[in-house]
């Protein structure tokens, strides 16, 4: 598509249930990245993944928190158990090649835990 | 010492105005700079890559200053439209994050009529 593809975009679940966000990359973008950000705060990397590379996890915050990409399409974050603290805007970006470009966003997927 | 620093603001400043703001990183082999602008419950979109000799784009300019590490943005004739978060994002090669763009926290700009 021509844009980064982010759904759903508003997520309200109750606390301990699981839930999926799903992110649509720019066709072509081997690049893909998960951040999280919090009300007011700034971004909070998660989660990269690079052409079929193994992803570089080092920024998930919990055990809960799980991420999958099939080859350089879809990929979706999984967030099991979740907690209030969990509650923020999760937004995915994706690139030409790591490192080498600026990213584009998508519009993110607003978690509401209740 | 944080990766990237920037002044949260906020910056308030009257239409018509010219505005600049600093950022500095810490990681002296950093490669790339951007900027990013972003708007209030909105994802961060890409305002202007920063090149070595400086450049600019309409009303606004970017300067790299290597040796002391830190870019700036300045904004000429200000818009009411340019009230937003201006992230500062630097690209580094080693170090600089796992991701390899570090953003910064953002400065908050606001344009008053």
């Amino acid at each position: 598509g021509a844009g980064v593809s982010q759904s759903p975009s508003n997520k309200v679940t109750e606390k301990g249930k699981d839930v999926e966000l799903r992110c649509d990359p720019i066709s072509g973008h081997t690049a893909l990245y998960w951040y999280r950000q919090r009300l007011g705060q700034g971004l909070e990397f998660l989660i990269y993944f690079q052409g079929n590379s193994a992803p570089d996890k080092s920024g998930l915050p919990s055990d809960r928190f799980s991420a999958e990409r099939t080859g350089e399409s879809v990929s979706t974050l999984t967030i099991q158990r979740t907690q209030q603290e969990d509650s923020a805007v999760y937004l995915c970006a994706s690139s030409l090649a790591h490192r080498s470009y600026g990213y584009t966003f998508g519009s993110g997927t607003r978690l509401t835990v209740v | 010492r944080k990766e990237v620093e920037q002044d949260p603001g906020p910056f308030n400043v009257p239409e018509g105005a010219t505005v600049a703001f600093n950022c500095t990183y810490s990681n002296s082999a950093s490669q790339s700079f951007f900027w990013y602008r972003q708007d209030c419950r909105k994802e961060p979109k890409l305002l202007m890559s920063v090149y070595s000799s400086g450049n600019e784009d309409g009303r606004f300019t970017a300067q790299l200053n290597r040796a002391s590490q830190y870019i700036s943005l300045l904004i000429r004739d200000s818009k009411l439209s340019d009230s937003a978060t201006y992230l500062c994002v630097v690209n580094s090669y080693s170090g600089g994050g796992a991701d390899g763009l570090t953003f910064g926290k953002g400065t908050h700009l606001i344009i008053q009529p």
